[in-house]
């Protein structure tokens, strides 16, 4: 069965900071790996996604994610955080055939300082 | 582009009384997705649906849920009778499956229910 690990509850940082939030996921063959983000009172917003090919993928509002499978990863980074990143952030992974659905880890909560 | 729609957004009701919530998917989306999100439990799967038939319902906690998907635009998640421990925000999502497999899903914004 899949399952993701996002080790950390919760993310303090000053604003202009670099950021990395951890992802680390289990699945037996080559997985979809997602990043959502959900600001308070929101739903979930894709920000990005990993299917194949360039193991560094690009997303929305300067997010970027690596994933590397020999340490079964999808860590997301952001150079230079923002005060209105401010947020919960969601890792999931996703399956092939019939069993269509995402797998998601517990979230992140991301606070940034002034 | 309109996103997944729910209504209501929010719904405050007593115990008992039936509770019934509605998705419109992202049209030319043939998967649907229900999720209740709390402080306590987090982000669950309850049900899903592809090309309107249900795949999984094993996530549903109880048979006071349930939920249908009558037509490709419109799927309702009903609890009854409802219970003050089935307050949460409840989400549907949609996506475009190929070959059954998974791509991103498109959140709506939630409906919060509230049962007093």
């Amino acid at each position: 069965a899949q399952s993701v690990t996002q080790p950390d509850i919760h993310i303090t940082v000053s604003e202009g900071a670099s950021l990395e939030l951890r992802c680390n996921y289990s699945y037996g063959a080559t997985p979809y790996l997602f990043w959502y983000v959900q600001s308070p009172g929101q739903g979930l917003q894709l920000l990005l996604k990993y299917f194949s090919g360039d193991t560094l993928v690009q997303g929305i509002k300067g997010f970027e994610a690596e994933f590397k499978r020999s340490q079964s990863s999808f860590n997301l980074r952001k150079p230079s955080v923002h005060w209105s990143d401010a947020a919960e952030y969601f890792c999931a992974v996703g399956s092939t055939g019939t069993a269509s659905k995402l797998t998601f880890g517990t979230g992140t909560r991301l606070q940034v300082t002034l | 582009d309109a996103g997944v729609i729910q209504s209501p957004r929010h719904e405050v009701t007593e115990m008992g009384q039936e509770v019934t919530l509605r998705c419109k998917p992202i049209s030319g989306h043939n998967s649907l997705f229900w999720y209740r999100q709390t402080m306590m439990r987090g982000l669950e799967l309850l049900i899903y649906f592809n090309n309107n038939v249900p795949i999984d319902d094993s996530g549903m906690p109880e048979d006071r849920f349930s939920a249908k998907m009558p037509n490709a635009s419109f799927s309702t998640l009903k609890i009854q009778p409802s219970e003050p421990r089935d307050s949460a925000v409840y989400f549907c999502a949609s996506s475009l499956a190929h070959g059954g497999t998974a791509y991103e899903q498109y959140f709506g914004p939630g409906t919060r229910l509230t049962v007093t």
